[in-house]
C-alpha cells in the first residue's frame, strides 16, 4: 500500500530558527522523493528533490535515510515567508502517479 | 508565459448537477493530472493521463469522469454520483516518462454544494 506519513503539526517557530520536519514511507519500492511547498488555498509548488546522498539548496536541506524509509527537510534560519505546509511526496518504482503526504504545517512568527 | 490554467477560481454545485472544471495546459506536457484536496488532508488523485485518448482511474475515481481529446486540455466533471463533491481541486501536468519529473499544478478550483 502506498502510504506517506507526516506530523501534521503545526510547528510554530521564531525567526531565525532552525526546524527539521521528518516524514515516513511505507513502500520500500518507492524511488523519488520530494518536498513540495503549499500556501494556503494555493496550488503546490516544488521546494526541491530528495537526492540518495542528501542536498541542500540556500537554507534548505533535505535527507532521505532508505534503511529507516524516511525523509527529513532542514530550514535554517526560518523566515515569515518560510510559513505554510510542506508536503512529503514519493514515486513508487512502477508507478506512473506520485503519492502525497497530509502536509506539516510551519509558523514562523516575529 | 507557459503554465496550466484552471477555471473557474470557485463553483458552485446544486443537487444532481454535474459541473465541469476546465483545465488547459501550454507547457507541451504529455501528462495530466486531477486531484481533490479536502482540509487537512493530502493531495488524492482522482484520474490521470499520460497520453491523448487515454487515462486511467486514480485512488477516488466514483463520480468523476475526464476526457482527452487534445494533449493541452484535461477536464474533470463532477458528476450527482459524487455525494461529497466540495473540495479544493487540483489540475497538475508534468513531462511523463522520467522519474524525477515536476509536477507542474494549476491554481485550483474550489467547489461548493449548495
Amino acid at each position: 500500500r502506498k502510504e506517506v506519513e507526516q506530523d501534521p503539526g503545526p510547528f510554530n517557530v521564531p525567526e531565525g530558527a532552525t526546524v527539521a520536519f521528518n516524514c515516513t514511507y511505507s513502500n520500500s519500492a518507492s524511488q523519488s522523493f520530494f518536498w513540495y511547498r503549499q500556501d494556503c488555498r494555493k496550488e503546490p509548488k516544488l521546494l526541491m528533490s530528495v537526492y540518495s546522498s542528501g542536498n541542500e539548496d540556500g537554507r534548505f536541506t533535505a535527507q532521505l535515510n532508505r534503511a529507516s524509509q524516511y525523509i527529513s527537510l532542514l530550514i535554517r534560519d526560518s523566515k515569515l515567508s518560510d510559513s505554510a505546509t510542506y508536503l512529503c511526496v514519493c514515486r513508487v518504482t512502477g508507478y506512473s502517479t506520485l503519492t502525497f503526504g497530509k502536509g506539516t504545517m510551519l509558523l514562523v512568527s516575529p | 508565459d507557459g503554465g496550466i490554467t484552471q477555471s473557474p477560481k470557485y463553483l458552485f454545485r446544486k443537487e444532481g448537477q454535474n459541473v465541469t472544471l476546465s483545465c488547459e495546459q501550454n507547457l507541451n506536457h504529455d501528462a495530466m493530472y486531477w486531484y481533490r484536496q479536502d482540509p487537512g488532508q493530502g493531495l488524492r488523485l482522482i484520474y490521470y493521463s499520460q497520453i491523448v485518448n487515454d487515462f486511467q482511474k486514480g485512488d477516488i475515481a466514483e463520480g468523476y469522469s475526464v476526457s482527452r481529446e487534445k494533449k493541452e486540455s484535461f477536464p474533470l466533471t463532477v458528476t450527482s454520483a459524487q455525494k461529497n463533491p466540495t473540495a479544493f481541486y487540483l489540475c497538475a501536468s508534468s513531462i511523463a516518462g522520467t522519474t524525477n519529473e515536476k509536477l507542474f499544478f494549476g491554481s485550483g478550483t474550489q467547489l461548493s454544494v449548495l
